[in-house]
């Protein structure tokens, strides 16, 4: 079956100061992965997924199928990153989505 | 883009009482789903919602206690019955047009069971 672990639930940097939010997935086939963000009060929306393999507000992800992987980064945080960051996996005969559990960023000024 | 619309945003019900969600889409889609998001958890797929069949369950999550409609490819109604204080939870709405294109997520409905 299918898991994704986002082992943070907190994470706080002060901004200007590079953040990585780390996403791990254990699936027996070939992996989609997705990084998904709630801001306050907004719905959910997707900021990137892998097979893009863009930059969207500065945050890069890549895929590590070796250490089955795909952490969230950025160099410089802005206090306008806080939110709730959520990794996700597709799969199944549907194509549906597993996410992990989460971590909420907070950008320190 | 897909915008997605749910009713009610929020609602309190009592013990044993029954809550249908309705969700509604700006333009057709073949794929649609609904979560349930517990407080302080993620997402947890309830069901994908099939057009015209029976919706296709999550393992632990049954038709009985969460009836879904899909009459067409706009709109979808999740209902949450006979409900305890365990049903206490943000109900989201999800499409996607295709089974690879990206998915989309609705405004959530607030459900708070006394």
């Amino acid at each position: 079956a299918q898991r994704v672990t986002q082992p943070e639930k907190l994470l706080s940097v002060f901004k200007g100061a590079p953040v990585e939010l780390k996403c791990n997935y254990s699936y027996s086939g070939s992996p989609e992965l997705f990084w998904y963000v709630q801001y306050s009060r907004q719905r959910l929306q997707l900021l990137l997924r892998h097979i893009s393999r863009e930059s969207i507000k500065g945050f890069t992800a890549d895929l590590n199928k070796g250490e089955t992987s795909f952490h969230l980064k950025k160099p410089f945080a802005q206090e306008e990153d806080s939110a709730m960051y959520y990794c996700a996996l597709r799969s199944g005969s549907a194509r549906q989505l597993t996410f992990g559990s989460g971590t909420q960023l907070t950008v320190l000024p | 883009s897909a915008v997605i619309s749910q009713k009610p945003s929020r609602d309190i019900c009592q013990r044993g009482t029954s809550l249908t969600i309705q969700c509604q889409v700006d333009s057709q889609v073949t794929m649609m789903f609904w979560y349930r998001q517990q407080p302080g958890q993620s997402l947890t797929l309830i069901a994908t919602a099939n057009q015209g069949s029976e919706a296709t369950y999550e393992s632990g999550f049954v038709i009985d206690k969460f009836p879904i409609s899909r009459p067409n490819l706009t709109f979808s109604t999740l209902t949450v019955s006979n409900m305890s204080p365990e049903d206490s939870s943000i109900y989201l709405c999800s499409v996607r047009r295709d089974i690879s294109y990206e998915q989309y997520f609705g405004p959530g409905t607030r459900l708070t069971v006394t």
